[in-house]
């Protein structure tokens, strides 16, 4: 079983939908958490960090659950710029700053 | 600006020709870690290190070297590259690599490997 595990997609939607986007986790241990975009094998980018509490940045919002190991991110009123691979990022608890990415989703919208 | 620099962007080369790709970051970040990205697969730690003179294997470390000499350079040292390492690697630095601060880490541009 993969340590971070998403649905590699795509998600094809039209321009103004919501989607949503799901991740778990193995180790249960794991301390911080991330979404970042990385756009056509460029370099991925932070997206935003995760939190207990959910976070929310303009149309994005970011929720974890720790009992259940599960990360999500939610796209509000789809741009064709979010177009995008959306990676769920997690650094465990080792001290090494190692971040382990799951495979990504991949986001196509459309006009 | 704020930058990770990775040369070169591309490479095709053929096997068992040493080959370095550099690193560089300007944010007098402590943490940098070298990745490679493989689809199906993601992104995979190859080696990291916390400091100058301190580095540490990750997941994936096999027929690769690094250093540390100086905060701001990473090198990724391939001595005899062979087609499996035919990759997308990316260079990654972070102010600390404190578990609990969800300070961001920050890639560079990548470079595409072909190991002929």
């Amino acid at each position: 079983r993969k340590e971070v595990e998403q649905d590699p997609g795509p998600f094809n939607v039209p321009e103004g939908a919501t989607v949503a986007f799901n991740c778990t986790y193995s180790n249960s241990a794991s301390q911080s958490f991330f979404w970042y975009r990385q756009d056509c094998r460029k370099e991925p980018k932070l997206l935003m960090s995760v939190y207990s509490s959910g976070n929310e940045d303009g149309r994005f919002t970011a929720q974890l659950n720790r009992a259940s190991q599960y990360i999500s991110l939610l796209i509000r009123d789809s741009k064709l710029s979010d177009s995008a691979t959306y990676l769920c990022v997690v650094k465990g608890r080792s001290n090494t700053g190692k971040l382990i990415f799951g495979q990504g989703t991949t986001l196509q919208v459309k006009p | 600006e704020a930058q990770v620099t990775q040369n070169p962007r591309y490479l095709i080369t053929v096997t068992g020709k040493k080959l370095t790709v550099t690193c560089s970051q300007n944010m007098n970040h402590e943490y940098m870690s070298w990745y490679r990205q493989d689809p199906g697969l993601g992104l995979r730690q190859i080696y990291y290190s916390m400091n100058v003179e301190v580095t540490d294997k990750g997941d994936v470390p096999e027929g690769y070297k690094v250093s540390r000499k100086e905060k701001r350079n990473f090198p990724l040292i391939l001595e005899s590259p062979s087609p499996n390492q035919t990759s997308l690697y990316f260079c990654a630095s972070s102010l600390t690599p404190d578990t609990f601060s969800n300070q961001p880490q920050h890639f560079g541009d990548g470079t595409r490997l072909s190991i002929l």
